[in-house]
């Protein structure tokens, strides 16, 4: 089915190590975002590409990095995970001029 | 930059009854696109349902429909004859028209619990 595809689905990691958060889209969307979901704090966004080879900071950038650099993937890279990185990871997409994003399932990420 | 709130952490409501979600929002554009998303415990963001500003008429799906006060900047979310099914997070979040701007900005969320 088409969609939006996050792998992992869950992750556990040491302080202090890296790992990538894959998204793939399959609908041709020009835009792709990465947001993280904590409790009482809604969903905030960490990035986002606006086409391919580009990227921006959302409201929470710090300690995560971003690439497309193909059109359907968009990766979100924690270098030195830290405890308050635990969360769960959305990715979702949009067509361009369009407004009814499509959601992955989730990455729940816990640092310890 | 827009802000927007949900001041009801918590709601429950009977089953079969009736039950309104609140939302209110900051902008300063004319234009843009309002939505509520409902998260069910399996974690899937599900839209529920979707304003256009410039339009005068509340969006409605099946049993879902919205009270859209522009001047108040208001907007929320009406859900009749509960089910069980409808318990979940639901958000409320804002999306800029403006090129190249679009990307949700939401509120913190509302817990609704149905009460079989």
């Amino acid at each position: 089915n088409a969609g939006v595809t996050q792998t992992p689905k869950f992750r556990v990691l040491k302080t202090g190590q890296s790992m990538t958060l894959l998204c793939a889209q399959d609908m041709n969307h020009e835009y792709m975002y990465w947001y993280r979901q904590d409790p009482g704090m809604g969903l905030r966004l960490i990035h986002y590409s606006v086409g391919e080879g580009t990227t921006a900071k959302g409201e929470v950038p710090d300690g995560y990095n971003v690439s497309r650099l193909k059109k359907q993937n968009f990766l979100l890279g924690l270098e030195s995970a830290a405890p308050s990185q635990t969360s769960v990871y959305f990715c979702a997409s949009v067509e361009q001029g369009r407004h009814g994003y499509t959601f992955g399932s989730g990455t729940r990420l816990t640092v310890v | 930059a827009q802000t927007v709130t949900q001041s009801q952490p918590e709601m429950s409501v009977q089953e079969a009854e009736t039950v309104t979600l609140s939302c209110t929002y900051d902008t300063s554009e004319s234009d843009y696109y309002l939505f509520w998303y409902k998260q069910p415990p399996s974690r899937q963001m599900i839209l529920v349902i979707r304003q256009e500003a410039y339009k005068q008429q509340n969006a409605t799906e099946n049993r879902f429909s919205v009270n859209f006060q522009k001047a108040a900047k208001s907007f929320s979310l009406k859900i009749s004859d509960s089910q069980l099914g409808d318990a979940a997070m639901y958000f409320c979040a804002y999306d800029s028209p403006l090129f190249g701007n679009e990307k949700l900005t939401f509120g913190t969320g509302t817990r609704l619990t149905i009460i079989p």
